[in-house]
């Protein structure tokens, strides 16, 4: 069965703190996205990405937010500065041709 | 006002019952997903809907497009189905989805 992979499963950081988040999307899958679940809420988009640019993003995915595919395999969000209101779990999210498949999240501490 | 709403919110039932867990939504879909949130956080798609009903396993989801409604069945309910139970949305094909609240699932022996 096919696999989204996500690294690091848990990080804890100082506020003001850079963080990237990684994420291995199945290979043939074209549609990336990263979404976000502070504790004991939904489940919000971030920011969709297609052909190497973003296709979408949320309100919440400001300045200090940023995405990429460094080497073609990996997807990563960095948060540039971080503020104790991202700390969250953090989800990629890839589609191939319809049906969507989640990694098992990275969960964000920020002290 | 939410786009995507799910009832009941959260549901205890005795292993082997029947559950029905139900989602209406506000906007026109193109198609419709129930995922499972497992306890340590994963997500799991179950079921991507357009139109009709699927079934795998002892997992059956109906949509009814006309009236914005989708409803997820458990036959036979087992303390392993217990988790939180996601409704969520897209708008057009490979758009971003919108999540419901979840429903959270309790089945005790």
């Amino acid at each position: 069965e096919p696999e989204v992979t996500q690294t690091p499963s848990h990080q804890v950081t100082q506020m003001g703190q850079e963080v990237i988040l990684r994420c291995v999307p199945i290979s043939n899958h074209l549609y990336f996205y990263w979404y976000r679940q502070i504790l004991g809420q939904k489940v919000e988009f971030l920011v969709s990405f297609y052909n190497n640019e973003i296709s979408e993003k949320s309100e919440i995915f400001d300045d200090q937010f940023s995405v990429e595919r460094p080497d073609g395999s990996n997807f990563t969000l960095k948060i540039r500065s971080t503020k104790l209101e991202d700390s969250a779990m953090y989800f990629c999210a890839t589609q191939g041709t319809g049906e969507l498949f989640f990694g098992e999240g990275s969960r964000l501490t920020v002290l | 006002k939410n786009e995507v709403e799910q009832s009941p919110q959260n549901l205890t039932a005795q292993e082997g019952e029947f559950i029905t867990i139900n989602c209406s939504y506000s906007v026109g879909i193109s198609a419709l997903h129930w995922l499972q949130q497992h306890p340590g956080g994963g997500i799991v798609s179950l079921f991507m809907l357009s139109s009709g009903k699927k079934k795998h396993g002892r997992l059956i989801a109906t949509i009814n497009i006309q009236e914005k409604h989708s409803s997820l069945h458990i036959t036979a309910s087992h303390p392993r189905d217990s988790a939180v139970y996601i409704c969520a949305v897209a708008k057009t094909s490979y758009d971003k989805v919108i999540f419901g609240p979840g429903t959270s699932l309790s089945v005790i022996p």
